[in-house]
This record gives C-alpha cells, structure tokens and sequence, in this order.
C-alpha cells in the first residue's frame, strides 16, 4: 500500500545526543515536510523540500538538520543544539495538494 | 510566519448532535484550506478541503465553509459519532508550498 512509515515509532535519547528520525514515502511524492507537535499543541514547521537535493528551513529549524538525497526518503537529525528535543515529529508528504502524514515518532530526551 | 487560530480549545457534543468547529486565519492571499483530524498518538488525517475560489464544500457528513471576508474556516459535522472524537486542526497554505496549522480543537462525543 502507498503511504509515508517513519521509524522508529519511539525513540529515547540521552541528553548531548544527536538521532536521526527516519521518513520514507512511496507515492511518488515531489514535496515532504517534518513537523514538530508539543502538547496541546499545533504543528510547528522544521524543514520542508520539495525537490530532490533541495530544502528549506521552516520556522523552528535551529538544532535540526535534514537531508533529500532520495526522492522518498527524508531523515531529520535532531543534534544536540536542540534545547528542547522532546515532541512528536510528523513527516508528510505532497504532490501539490493536501499533506499525508505518516504516523509520527515520538522522541524523549531522558 | 503565519497564524491560524482556533476559537475553542474543547468542544464537547452530545452523540447524533451536529459539531462545528471554526478557525481564523491571518494571511488573505492563503489559497488553500485544509481541515485534518488526528486522533491520540497517530497522525493526522485528512478530511475535506476547499480552496479559496469556493466558500463550500461538503464531503460525506462534513462541511467546510470558507469567509473570506472575515478570514474565517469552519467545519461541520453532521450527527456525530463518537468516533469523532478527536482533535481537529485547520491548515493554511499558499501557493502549494508551507502548510500552517491552527492549534486545535478538541472534540468530546458524549454517548
């Protein structure tokens, strides 16, 4: 079945760690996203690309960083700049219309 | 950046009653609204868009009404269910390209 899998679904990190969330989508999608979601919380934007080898900074990108060497794949790294890492990441994807996400990975700093 | 609020953080329904819940947004050349419900712990989904040549839209039990005038979405929810039950976020984008997203609604079917 087409759709977006990010991996892992849970993750716990010791502070000054970096972690690297994974994101892969195979419906061919130009356009993919990381989100961040706090609690009670909207989605707050991190990066975005929307073509191969190119991506842009959302408005909360500091202490992030992501790569697109790979239309269906976009990994975020969360480094240890991040102050405060602990959140819901949600990658999504798009062709020009609605986002679809996948099912989040839900990251603990210990 | 750009600002999409919710009037109501919780709304609480009683089963079969209609919901509806608004949003307001702050970008007037915003082109594209989407509404997404997300339940605890998974991502969100999509549920119905609209774009801003329309000021309606009605998918299966739901509405969308687009006020441009005032900047304002909302979705209805005819006879609701609790399966419903969930938060609800409205999203605004611009030429295809950032989606921002309001703060969300929560939404609580009594039985």
């Amino acid at each position: 079945d087409g759709g977006i899998t990010q991996s892992p679904k849970y993750l716990f990190r010791k502070e000054g760690q970096n972690v690297t969330l994974s994101c892969e989508q195979n419906l061919n999608h130009d356009a993919m996203y990381w989100y961040r979601q706090d609690p009670g919380q909207g989605l707050r934007l991190i990066y975005y690309s929307q073509i191969v080898n190119d991506f842009q900074k959302g408005d909360i990108a500091e202490g992030y960083s992501v790569s697109r060497e790979k239309k269906e794949s976009f990994p975020l790294t969360v480094t240890s700049a991040q102050k405060n890492p602990t959140a819901f990441y949600l990658c999504a994807s798009s062709n020009g219309g609605e986002l679809f996400f996948g099912e989040g990975s839900r990251l603990t700093v210990l | 950046g750009e600002s999409v609020g919710l009037h109501l953080p919780t709304l609480s329904v009683q089963e079969g009653d209609n919901s509806i819940i608004n949003c307001a947004y702050s970008n007037s050349a915003s082109d594209y609204f989407i509404w997404y419900k997300q339940e605890s712990g998974k991502g969100p989904q999509f549920i119905i868009d609209i774009r801003s040549n329309m000021d309606k839209r009605q998918g299966q039990r739901v509405t969308v009404l687009l006020n441009k005038t005032v900047k304002h979405l909302s979705l209805q929810i005819a006879a609701t269910q609790p399966g419903d039950s969930a938060v609800y976020f409205c999203a605004e984008n611009l030429n295809f390209n950032k989606f921002y997203f309001g703060s969300g609604t929560k939404l609580n079917v009594k039985p």
